[in-house]
């Protein structure tokens, strides 16, 4: 019944590598979502897509890009990892007819 | 986009009803009050949501004020498991679709 799935539970990184989230929903939804928390911050937006090849921005995009090719798939990048993007990172996915959102498990990365 | 204020952090007692309130001041008509949790170290869960009436289902009721300019979550009988912190959130136009978490409502619910 999986219906947002993200490529890693865990990752460890070294400063300075180019790191990809994987993301793929399988519910046709239009919309995705990439979050970071952290403690004491809460869910921040990092970027966010309403179709394939459309991303905006959110509320701290710097240090990050964003990839979506396929409807089903939205990839988060980190172009030099550092040691301040260690965090919890976690996708989403709504359609666009006002249903709520479904989340990945979350990945936990590490930079080293 | 409107913005929430919940309080930080809320006690219940097991079997009781825990009453979460929310502040959306700046709600726009066509937006929608939404709420979700998050037990620890899970993706946030979907609860319910409700554009100006009074909504139930089996996990909560969501009530809000005719202004629309607040809101509350109630679990009518909370259990060891509600445990988690609760996010209120309002969504935006369907263009843009943005999901804004604030910080939350730690809810702790005690034997």
């Amino acid at each position: 019944d999986v219906k947002v799935t993200q490529s890693s539970r865990y990752l460890v990184k070294r400063t300075g590598e180019k790191v990809f989230l994987e993301c793929v929903q399988d519910m046709d939804h239009e919309n995705m979502f990439w979050y970071r928390q952290d403690p004491g911050l809460g869910l921040r937006l990092i970027y966010f897509s309403y179709d394939v090849k459309m991303k905006e921005k959110g509320d701290i995009p710097e240090g990050y890009s964003v990839s979506r090719e396929k409807k089903e798939r939205f990839s988060l990048i980190l172009e030099s990892a550092s040691t301040n993007q260690t965090s919890m990172y976690l996708c989403a996915s709504t359609s666009d007819r006002g249903t709520e959102a479904f989340f990945g498990q979350g990945t936990r990365l590490t930079v080293v | 986009d409107a913005k929430t204020t919940q309080p930080t952090s809320m006690d219940c007692a097991e079997g009781r009803a825990a009453n979460l309130p929310c502040n959306h001041s700046t709600i726009s008509g066509n937006e929608y009050v939404y709420w979700y949790r998050q037990i620890h170290s899970q993706g946030p869960q979907y609860i319910i949501h409700g554009l100006k009436n009074n909504e139930t289902n089996e996990m909560a009721s969501l009530i809000i004020t005719e202004d629309r300019k607040s809101s509350t979550l109630i679990l009518p009988h909370a259990t060891l498991r509600d445990t988690a912190v609760y996010y209120c959130i309002v969504r935006g136009p369907w263009e843009t679709g943005k999901l804004i978490f604030g910080q939350g409502t730690t809810l702790q619910v005690k034997p």
